[in-house]
């Protein structure tokens, strides 16, 4: 059965950076490429980008500055981290698989900007 | 690439068959997506390049369209239905999604 959960802090301050964890379980890492997408209170979904099973990366060109992704084979874990937090980043954020449709989601952490 | 879905919400008595609209702004063949989400849920795949059913998606789902048009149908509503519906491409990146049609009870 696959399984993804996401987990960081639900308050960030602004200008701050956001550090999320997506675990997965019923996937190969090495095997399988992870995305992470985020939506806004209310609003639609905003793909940000993918981590590819080889370790590449591709993202968002709109946030691409500010974002990363990495990833821990060994502990079946993708990481996100996006830098100078705005209040428009308060979002629910996903972490699902694959990389051009998403049959796999994350339960969604939700993440506010507020001081 | 944007999507253009409509109407923005429908409002429906259970058992009625509805088509909901997906509009890209430029031909990406077959390659749009179709999700369901309900409140304080994640999305769930529903159709998978148009028209592919996903395994465990309900027979009454159905997805039709190519190029620039796309619409989703649902032949007779059922009551655990009501939600938002997002539709995705995967023709260009960056991948996008539209902005979702509301499924209300009327």
């Amino acid at each position: 059965q696959v399984q993804l959960k996401e987990s960081g802090p639900g308050l960030v301050q602004p200008s701050q950076t956001l550090s999320l964890t997506c675990t997965v379980s019923g996937l190969s890492l090495t095997s399988n490429s992870v995305s992470w997408i985020r939506q806004p209170p209310g609003k639609g979904l905003e793909w940000m980008g993918v981590i590819w099973s080889n370790g590449g990366t591709d993202y968002n060109s709109a946030i691409k500055s500010r974002l990363s992704f990495s990833r821990d084979t060994s502990k079946s874990q993708v990481f996100l981290k996006m830098n100078s937090l705005q209040s428009e980043d308060t979002a629910k954020y996903f972490c699902a698989s694959p990389y051009n449709n998403f049959k796999y989601w994350g339960q969604g952490v939700m993440v506010t900007v507020s001081s | 690439i944007m999507l253009t879905q409509s109407p923005a919400t429908l409002s429906v008595s259970a058992g009625e068959s509805i088509s909901l609209s997906c509009r890209a702004s430029q031909n990406i063949s077959t390659n749009l997506h179709w999700y369901q989400q309900k409140p304080n849920e994640s999305p769930r795949f529903l159709i998978k390049y148009a028209s592919q059913s996903i395994s465990g998606t309900p027979s009454r789902f159905s997805g039709s369209g190519s190029g620039t048009d796309f619409t989703l149908n649902i032949n007779g509503v059922e009551p655990e239905d009501f939600s938002v519906y997002f539709c995705q491409q995967s023709n260009n990146w960056p991948l996008t999604f539209g902005s979702g049609t509301k499924l209300e009870i009327k």
